[in-house]
């Protein structure tokens, strides 16, 4: 009875690189989230996705960010040509409902450095 | 205006002692959500337990309950006993009914960071 499941743990990268994150959700889960931990701050929202379909981007930053649910696979979470201000904790967590008391289950995170 | 408000960022609390940590929240919302969640230091965010605003009783599982008063917007996670395992930050967060993706996740406070002594 898997949890979600995010990939890597850890996730070095230079300026200009590309990340990319992976998130598989829960057995059963069509929703998933993507938040952003700075250091000594709580979980920001970036996206929510269901399978093919972004729902809502409005916390994801306009450019060089960009997330995907495909109807085969992980979610993946994508940050071109980075920057030091990038590093931070990113987690997904998935639902198996939308709203009401159903809650957001989280991954153990990958933390992304930037040198 | 902050939805989420933690105002304790750290705790120090013998061991065996209950802790109250404190959330108030802001919504215009009728139905709502309340959720904590435990982040030790290895990093995962940890569901500890929610309170539905329509719920008439106070939630609980097992050490952990919700003081939850409606009126005030406030929802005080409760840890009786506590035990050094319970060290770690504590996020109070809420999730709202209203339309919009974004509101039907969750948003989060900046945490209490409690430390339990010997």
């Amino acid at each position: 009875n898997a949890g979600v499941m995010q990939n890597p743990r850890h996730l070095v990268r230079r300026r200009g690189q590309e990340a990319r994150l992976r998130c598989s959700p829960m057995k059963g889960h069509s929703h998933v989230y993507w938040y952003r931990q700075l250091p000594e701050e709580g979980l920001k929202f970036m996206v929510y996705l269901q399978k093919e379909n972004i729902i809502d981007e409005s916390g994801m930053p306009k450019e060089r960010f960009s997330a995907e649910f495909p109807k085969e696979g992980p979610s993946i979470l994508r940050i071109q040509q980075v920057v030091r201000g990038d590093s931070a904790a990113y987690f997904c967590a998935s639902s198996l409902l939308s709203g009401g008391r159903s809650p957001l289950h989280f991954g153990n995170g990958t933390r992304l450095t930037v040198t | 205006a902050q939805k989420i408000t933690q105002t304790q960022p750290g705790m120090f609390v013998q061991e065996k002692e209950a802790v109250t940590l404190d959330c108030t929240y802001d919504t215009s919302d009728q139905s709502y959500g309340l959720f904590w969640y435990k982040q030790p230091s290895s990093g995962e965010m940890i569901f500890l337990i929610y309170q539905g605003s329509y719920d008439e009783q106070n939630a609980t599982e097992g050490r952990y309950s919700l003081n939850f008063q409606k009126a005030r917007k406030s929802a005080n996670l409760v840890i009786s006993a506590s035990q050094l395992g319970d060290s770690a930050m504590y996020f109070c967060a809420m999730r709202e009914a209203s339309s919009g993706g974004g509101a039907d996740g969750l948003t989060f406070g900046k945490g209490t960071h409690l430390i339990i002594q010997p």
